[in-house]
């Protein structure tokens, strides 16, 4: 399927861990995000890519750490979460940082125990 | 950024036309309105754009008035299918990183 594909879908772990969320897409797009989705809450911007550059980061805990290598991958980095920090993670790409549309992956679900 | 206003949920029956309308009072010259829909533990989806008048796609219409303070998604002849949120979105860089996703409307459709 083209699109936008995020792995894994679900996910729990360990205040302790570490863990990565992977995302991919297929549509050429130059920008890529990561949202944060808490149950009954709107979605969160954390973090922006533009041509694999950083352009936003919004006051996001550094124990969330994004990695660009390519404008068609997209990571995030998990290490010492919070309970808190439960909630759907979502990846979205858009031809630029313009008034293109967001496509969005469906998200990884994230329980940290 | 401009802020946006919607109802909080909406109640339509199938066959229906539903009109959703969202208020951004303080939009900005250069600001396009764009509006997306979301399932259950998916991402959501991009329905239609607009930053003036009236525009249609195979899924649905977006009407904005002349001051485009606000603007209105109707979905014509809804199904249970079309069950979803539905997210209004104002701003100049409505693709990215100056987009503010607010609580969207919640629209249940009923047999």
């Amino acid at each position: 399927e083209t699109g936008v594909t995020q792995t894994p879908r679900h996910l729990v772990m360990g205040m302790t861990n570490k863990k990565s969320l992977k995302c991919e897409q297929h549509l050429g797009h130059n920008a890529m995000y990561w949202y944060k989705q808490s149950a009954k809450k709107p979605l969160e911007l954390m973090f922006v890519y533009s041509l694999e550059e950083r352009v936003e980061n919004n006051s996001v805990p550094s124990r969330f750490s994004p990695e660009c290598p390519n404008s068609s991958h997209l990571f995030l980095h998990l290490h010492t979460l919070q309970p808190e920090d439960s909630a759907l993670y979502l990846c979205a790409s858009s031809q630029d940082t313009g008034s293109s549309p967001l496509h969005f992956g469906n998200g990884t679900r994230l329980t940290v125990t | 950024l401009a802020k946006t206003t919607q109802p909080i949920s909406m109640d339509s029956y199938e066959g229906q036309e539903v009109n959703i309308t969202c208020s951004h009072n303080n939009i900005a010259t250069n600001d396009y309105i764009t509006w997306y829909q979301q399932f259950p533990s998916q991402g959501p989806r991009f329905i239609i754009q607009g930053y003036k008048t009236k525009v249609t796609n195979e899924v649905a219409s977006l009407f904005i008035p002349a001051d485009r303070k606000s603007s209105t998604l109707s979905l014509p002849r809804v199904s249970l299918s079309d069950t979803a949120v539905y997210y209004c979105l104002v701003g100049t860089y409505t693709g990215g990183f100056k987009t503010i996703f607010g609580a969207g409307t919640r629209l249940f459709v009923k047999a």
